[in-house]
């Protein structure tokens, strides 16, 4: 039963670049890997997703391994605005989980 | 561009009573979902609809009924509260593919259930 593996917590100082990691070591073949955030009180954010290959778009960047095993979203210059919950889900799956709160620290 | 919207915005309401949370969407996605969210816990389906009168089961739908009889409307309703679904209820879209497309959140709806 595949799931995803999220640190709870992390902080980054603003300006700097925020690296969340995701495990998912029992992804199947043909699911994707989704990222969506949720800043406070309000509904969760679309990021970015990918399948094989490293994605950029202009929020973010995903880096998957070669084994898709585990995979990385990186915010390249993190303002106050990133504030928010991160959570990795696989397209399969029907539950965000707690996902990574991430702290943007001035 | 309304894009997704959900009334009431906040919501108190007694145990036993029946309680509708109405999401309206202005795009024609295909498929619409009811989330729910917890403190401390991450989103939970509720129910998910791949079309108008197509509706499934998601992870925790015990309590809980949804209709679609039009595309733009997926209403959720709580036939008789239960202090057990104090929760905030988010609605949510995708143009086709259920789990291989972006979903698009409305505001969320606060319950409160005395």
């Amino acid at each position: 039963d595949a799931k995803t593996t999220q640190p709870p917590s992390m902080d980054c100082a603003e300006g700097r670049a925020a690296n969340l990691p995701c495990n998912h070591s029992t992804i199947s073949g043909n699911e994707y890997v989704y990222w969506y955030r949720q800043i406070h009180s309000q509904g969760p954010q679309y990021i970015i997703h990918g399948l094989k290959n490293n994605e950029t778009n202009e929020m973010a960047s995903l880096i998957i391994t070669e084994d898709r095993k585990s995979s990385t979203l990186i915010l390249p210059h993190a303002t106050l605005r990133d504030t928010a919950v991160y959570y990795c889900i696989l397209d399969e799956k029907l539950t965000f989980g707690t996902g990574t709160r991430l702290t943007i620290i001035p | 561009d309304a894009g997704i919207t959900q009334s009431p915005r906040y919501k108190i309401t007694e145990t036993g009573r029946q309680v509708t949370l109405m999401c309206h969407q202005t795009w024609s996605h295909s498929y619409m979902f009811w989330y729910r969210q917890d403190l401390g816990h991450g989103l939970r389906l509720i129910y998910y609809s791949a079309a108008a009168d197509i509706t499934d089961k998601g992870e925790v739908p015990d309590g809980y009924v949804v209709s679609r009889s039009k595309t733009e409307n997926f209403p959720l309703t709580l036939e008789s509260a239960t202090r057990s679904q104090t929760s905030v209820y988010f609605c949510a879209s995708s143009l086709q593919g259920a789990w291989t497309d972006t979903q698009y959140f409305g505001p969320g709806t606060r319950l409160t259930v005395l």
